[in-house]
């Protein structure tokens, strides 16, 4: 199984300050034939499913603000949000879909200070 | 609009059964893979199954191989957990999603609690 690490588990950041998540698989979830990563990122608030953020590493999903943006490739990963938003509080996964069982981060907190 | 609504969730002794309902509308069901996934109270996600757009390929966490099966009926637009042998460890709230790679539409899921 692919093993999913995030770090770290919770960040406190200022309005406006720049958060970073990262995200480390235990293997590459880079497929060479296609040159895609097999990575996603999901914000989850709280009593909410969780919602789409990124996928293929760096695809914004449709209607995602420009300030949350990915990046990386092979086995590290990463999730800025730019200039945080009070609604950016939640929860924020990664999820490897390489292979299968599918697997995820064990999530990292945002808040705001 | 994409709508996925879970049934079936409830209280139930360990050993006991419970078949969990995905009601889908919105999107054409039978052309999507779909799966379940879970969230135990207070913890993170799991992945759980999930089952090709014709019901032919099916794979199952190792967790639950054996005591759950998933499955699906495309001309109800319905996607099934059918959850045997119950342990305390199968405490959750069980979403399911569409989508083979990414999930792009999730359900508000239903809890399943499992205690004597």
């Amino acid at each position: 199984d692919i093993v999913m690490t995030q770090s770290p588990d919770s960040l406190a950041v200022s309005l406006g300050e720049r958060a970073t998540i990262n995200c480390k698989s235990s293997q590459s979830v880079l497929y060479s034939s296609n040159n895609k990563n097999y990575l996603a990122w999901y914000q989850q608030k709280p009593g909410q499913p969780p919602k789409l953020l990124i996928h293929w590493a760096s695809t914004r999903e449709s209607g995602v603000p420009d300030r949350f943006s990915g990046s990386g490739s092979g086995t590290d990963f990463t999730l800025t949000i730019t200039s945080p938003q009070a609604e950016d509080v939640a929860v924020y996964y990664c999820h490897q879909y390489y292979n299968t069982p599918r697997t995820f981060g064990q999530g990292t907190k945002v808040e705001i200070k | 609009e994409v709508q996925l609504v879970e049934s079936g969730g409830g209280l139930v002794q360990p050993g006991g059964s419970l078949r969990l309902s995905c009601a889908a509308s919105g999107f054409t069901f039978s052309s999507y893979w779909m799966s379940w996934v879970r969230q135990a109270p207070g913890k993170g996600l799991e992945w759980v199954a999930n089952i090709k757009e014709d019901g032919n390929e099916i794979y199952y966490v190792d967790s639950v191989k054996g005591r759950f099966t998933i499955s699906r009926d495309n001309a109800k637009n319905s996607l099934y957990l059918q959850m045997n042998s119950l342990r305390a460890e199968d405490t959750a709230v069980y979403y399911c999603a569409t989508g083979w790679a990414a999930f792009l539409n999730w359900g508000q899921g239903t809890l399943v609690t499992v205690s004597s």
